[in-house]
């Protein structure tokens, strides 16, 4: 079964530094996804991509924060300058159209990522 | 705006033994439901969904009915096994591209 996949499965980083992280999403997906996950915390919607810009992105999703789809298969999710507060489960996600009320998003596994 | 409660975990019961978690939501308009499972070490997956009001959506045995009234969307199994030890997470998603989900609900079941 198809599925997504990120890397890496966790990063631990320090304050302040640039972190990078990949997902492959399903190859016949048109829309992509990054979801945050802070511990014990709700899961929350970052950003969604479509048609190489973004399409929608919440408060969280400020200037330390980019995505870009590089070539035909990765997404990528940059933050710049990492603060303590970054420190989450990131979820990648895509889904194959969207048709309202129907559309289905298939997750990745996560990326833990850990500021020190 | 758009939310989601979901009962606090965790839930842990006897195999065999029925179960309920609870989830309400917030919507302006008619969202769509989704109940969305994570496996240890594993991503978010599909459970079921329901789009519009009075559908049920089911699968592998879980139930979840879309009640407009009671604004919500109760996950159900009548006999619960060890392998649906998971965290269970109720969302919605209201005429834009972004899900907004509870923070999941772990359930634990015992043999």
């Amino acid at each position: 079964e198809p599925e997504v996949t990120q890397t890496p499965s966790h990063q631990v980083t320090q304050m302040g530094q640039e972190v990078i992280l990949r997902c492959v999403p399903i190859s016949n997906h048109l829309y992509f996804y990054w979801y945050r996950q802070i511990l014990g915390q709700k899961v929350e919607f970052l950003v969604s991509f479509y048609n190489n810009e973004i399409s929608e992105k919440s408060e969280i999703f400020d200037d330390q924060f980019s995505v870009e789809r590089p070539d035909g298969s990765n997404f990528t999710l940059k933050i710049r300058s990492t603060k303590l507060e970054d420190s989450a489960m990131y979820f990648c996600a895509s889904s194959e159209y969207r048709v309202e009320g129907a559309n289905v998003l298939t997750f990745g596994a996560g990326s833990r990522l850990t500021v020190l | 705006g758009n939310s989601v409660t979901q009962m606090e975990g965790p839930v842990t019961l006897s195999e065999e033994a029925f179960l309920t978690i609870n989830c309400t939501y917030t919507a302006t308009g008619y969202p769509s439901l989704f109940w969305y499972v994570q496996y240890p070490g594993e991503g978010l997956q599909l459970l079921l969904k329901a789009t519009k009001a009075d559908d049920k959506g089911s699968n592998k045995g879980f139930e979840a009915t879309y009640r407009k009234e009671t604004t919500s969307f109760h996950l159900e199994k009548g006999s619960v096994q060890v392998s649906d030890s998971a965290v269970y997470f109720c969302a919605l998603r209201a005429g834009t591209y972004k899900y907004i989900f509870g923070t999941g609900t772990r359930l634990k079941v015992l043999a």
